[in-house]
């Protein structure tokens, strides 16, 4: 049984510029979500998907920010027009959606922006 | 609105000690959800526990217990005999029933340094 993998795992990338991040979750959740993580701070909840539905947004997702799951398997998230405040860790984790709503957590995207 | 506190930012101990790592958390729901979570070195954070409103049992697990107390809305962690492996960061998290335990709302983290 794999875990959730994330791709890639490390991303420089110019002010302005756009990247995609890919997230896999494990095969048999139903739930994906997507966290970002600073320097010295715990992760912080950008936004979720129950299968293919993406059904709450934090307010920290701003409108540069998009994630899809289009077949309710792989998620991805882009990020326009990226800021220097960007540079983070992108954590995806995945759950079931019954029971105990434990979270596996990816490896991380780790963005900077220049 | 919910919050969780981890007080302690970094804590150092020489191996074979016993440490504890606190968590204090706020919320509005009856039916919440308190997890812990190990991101060591390597950056990839690692499930540990989960306990449920509902259910005040302490829990041994190897050299890991945590200690539950809704009176003081505290969720403690204890390593006993640490071994520098134990060296990581360590994450509080709450998530709330109402919002059908959608998200986790995280601590601070509370670095751990197991000196040999």
């Amino acid at each position: 049984d794999t875990g959730v993998s994330q791709d890639p795992r490390h991303k420089i990338t110019k002010r302005g510029q756009n990247v995609t991040f890919r997230c896999d979750p494990i095969s048999e959740h139903n739930r994906l979500y997507w966290y970002r993580q600073t320097l010295g701070q715990g992760p912080e909840f950008l936004t979720y998907f129950q299968n293919e539905a993406q059904l709450e947004k934090s307010r920290l997702l701003s409108d540069r920010f998009s994630a899809e799951r289009p077949k309710g398997s792989f998620s991805t998230l882009e990020i326009q027009r990226t800021e220097q405040g960007d540079s983070a860790m992108y954590l995806c984790a995945s759950s079931l959606d019954t029971g105990t709503y434990e979270q596996y957590f990816g490896p991380g995207t780790r963005l900077t922006v220049t | 609105a919910q919050k969780v506190t981890q007080a302690q930012t970094e804590i150092s101990v020489v191996e074979k000690e016993d440490v504890t790592l606190d968590c204090v958390y706020e919320t509005r729901d009856t039916t919440y959800y308190l997890f812990w979570y190990k991101q060591p070195p390597s950056g990839e954070l690692v499930f540990l526990i989960r306990r449920n409103s509902f259910d005040e049992q302490n829990e041994i697990s190897g050299r890991y217990s945590w200690n539950f107390q809704k009176s003081t809305s505290s969720f403690n962690f204890t390593i006993t005999a640490s071994q520098v492996v134990d060296s990581a960061v360590y994450f509080c998290a709450l998530s709330e029933a109402r919002t059908g335990a959608n998200n986790l709302f995280f601590g601070t983290g509370t670095r751990l340094t197991v000196i040999p």
